[in-house]
């Protein structure tokens, strides 16, 4: 049984640039969170994906944009880098939205 | 809002004795879940544990058992015969328990060390 799946593992992009994350949840899951770990932190929310909508968001901006396939897998898009979007992006998955999150091993990001 | 609070940034200790990672939170609500997450170096993150407020057992598993008090908000972590994996960022984290309130909220971890 495949657990969570994100690509690509390492990223760099420039300032202003655009980046897709990719994340493909646990088999049987139908629910993908989006968390963003900064250096020495803990994770932060950024949303969550259920029926190919958008159901929760956290406290990022607009730039921060998603979407859920109908096979539960999901992307994270990025518009307009920051330097300070530099982080480990991590996907969860869950059997519905209030359930325990499996996490994937996540996509490392870094913005020169 | 939820908060987590974990006020030990980094432990210590030798391998096979006891340890307990502290994790207190503050909510207003009454039903929610508590969880220790593990990250090794490799990054993915693991659940260790998970509690459900309602319930006043606290949750073990296997060497890992948590102290659960409710009105205190605290939520803390044994781990017992520590083992050289044990060796990561440990996690608390909190989510509602309510409608579609999936997204956990996390503190901001404490980095445990296990020494031979």
């Amino acid at each position: 049984d495949a657990g969570v799946t994100q690509s690509p593992t390492h990223l760099i992009k420039t300032r202003g640039q655009q980046v897709t994350l990719r994340c493909s949840p646990k088999s049987g899951h139908d629910t993908v969170s989006w968390y963003q770990q900064a250096l020495g932190q803990g994770p932060q929310f950024i949303f969550q994906y259920y029926e190919e909508e958008e159901r929760q968001r956290g406290n990022f901006p607009d730039r921060f944009s998603g979407h859920q396939f109908p096979n539960y897998s999901s992307e994270l898009n990025v518009n307009a880098l920051l330097l300070g979007d530099s982080a480990l992006y991590l996907c969860a998955s869950s059997p519905g939205a209030g359930n325990e999150q499996y996490f994937g091993p996540g996509t490392r990001l870094t913005v020169t | 809002a939820q908060t987590v609070t974990q006020s030990q940034p980094e432990m210590s200790v030798q391998e096979a004795e006891t340890v307990t990672l502290s994790c207190t939170y503050d909510t207003s609500e009454n039903n929610y879940y508590l969880f220790w997450y593990k990250q090794p170096p490799s990054r993915q993150m693991i659940l260790v544990i998970r509690q459900e407020a309602y319930k006043q057992q606290n949750a073990t598993e296997n060497r890992f058992s948590v102290n659960f008090q409710k009105a205190a908000k605290s939520f803390s972590l044994k781990i017992s015969d520590s083992q050289l994996g044990d060796t990561a960022m440990y996690f608390c984290a909190f989510m509602k328990h309510e409608g579609s309130q999936g997204n956990l909220i996390f503190g901001k971890g404490t980095k445990l060390s296990v020494k031979p």
